[in-house]
C-alpha cells in the first residue's frame, strides 16, 4: 500500500513554455503533499507543502508565482512550472502523506529538461 | 533551523564487507530519522525510520541503524554489502511539520 505515482516521467520542453507535473496518490487519501526538488548529485530541497483544498505553503526562495502548486483533490495534486527556463531543469519529485500514515511516500520523480 | 549532515560524499566497499553510513543532525529535540536509498533516475525508498523506543532500529534489505541521542547521530549499517547495494544513501528528518529536511547523500559504490 501507500503507493505514489508521478506524470510523466520526463519531459523536455522548450524556454519560455509551460509544463504541468501530476503527483497522484493510489491507495490512500492524501491530505499532504510535498514537491522536492533535485539538482544533478545534489540532495532534495523542499520547494512547498499542499494541504488539500488549501494554498500550499512555499519554501523561502521559491517563486509561488512561478511553480504554481494545486492540490485539489485527496489524491491529485500538480505542480505547473511557467515561462520556464533552462535554469528550471531538475528532477522534481512529490511525497504525500495521510492521516493514517506515519511517514510520507515519495513518486518516482520527473526530470525536466528546459532547452 | 535544522540540519542534516552526511560527512561522507562517497564510500567504496568491498562486496561482502561491512558498512556504516554517517548521519548527525541538529535540532533541540529528538526529531524522526528516517534513511532513504536512491537509485540513478529513480524516486526515494524508504530503508527505515527512527521515531521512538529502541534506539537500534531494522529496516529493509538487511539494514539497520542506531539513534544515538548523546552524539546526535544515527548511522545506517549494513554487515554484509551487495553490489545492488549500489546507490544514493540520503539520511532525513522531520522536525514536527512532516515535510524532510535531507542530507547532502552519500553515493555508495561496490567493489567486486
Amino acid at each position: 500500500g501507500a503507493v505514489v505515482s508521478q506524470h510523466p516521467s520526463r519531459v523536455i520542453c522548450k524556454s519560455g513554455t509551460s509544463v504541468k507535473i501530476e503527483c497522484r496518490s493510489l491507495d490512500f487519501q492524501a491530505t499532504t503533499m510535498f514537491w522536492y526538488r533535485q539538482f544533478p548529485k545534489q540532495s532534495l530541497m523542499l520547494m512547498a507543502t499542499s494541504n488539500e483544498g488549501s494554498k500550499a505553503t512555499y519554501e523561502q526562495g521559491v517563486e509561488k508565482d512561478k511553480f504554481l502548486i494545486n492540490h485539489a483533490s485527496l489524491t491529485l495534486s500538480t505542480l505547473t512550472v511557467t515561462s520556464a527556463h533552462p535554469e528550471d531543469s531538475s528532477f522534481y519529485i512529490c511525497s504525500a502523506t495521510g492521516l493514517q500514515l506515519d511517514t510520507q511516500y515519495f513518486g518516482p520523480g520527473t526530470r525536466l529538461t528546459v532547452l | 533551523a535544522q540540519s542534516v549532515t552526511q560527512p561522507d560524499i562517497h564510500i567504496t566497499v568491498s562486496e561482502g564487507a561491512s558498512l556504516e553510513l554517517r548521519c548527525n543532525y541538529s535540532y533541540g529535540a529528538t526529531p524522526y530519522l528516517f534513511w532513504y536509498v536512491q537509485s540513478p533516475g529513480q524516486g526515494l525508498q524508504l530503508l527505515l525510520k527512527y521515531f521512538s523506543g529502541d534506539t537500534l532500529v531494522q529496516g529493509i534489505k538487511g539494514f539497520e541503524a542506531e539513534f544515538k541521542r548523546s552524539q546526535s547521530s544515527f548511522n545506517l549499517r549494513k554487515p554484509s554489502v551487495h553490489w545492488s547495494d549500489a546507490a544514493e544513501y540520503f539520511c532525513a528528518v522531520d522536525t514536527g511539520r512532516r515535510a524532510l529536511t535531507f542530507g547532502s547523500g552519500t553515493r555508495l559504490q561496490v567493489q567486486p
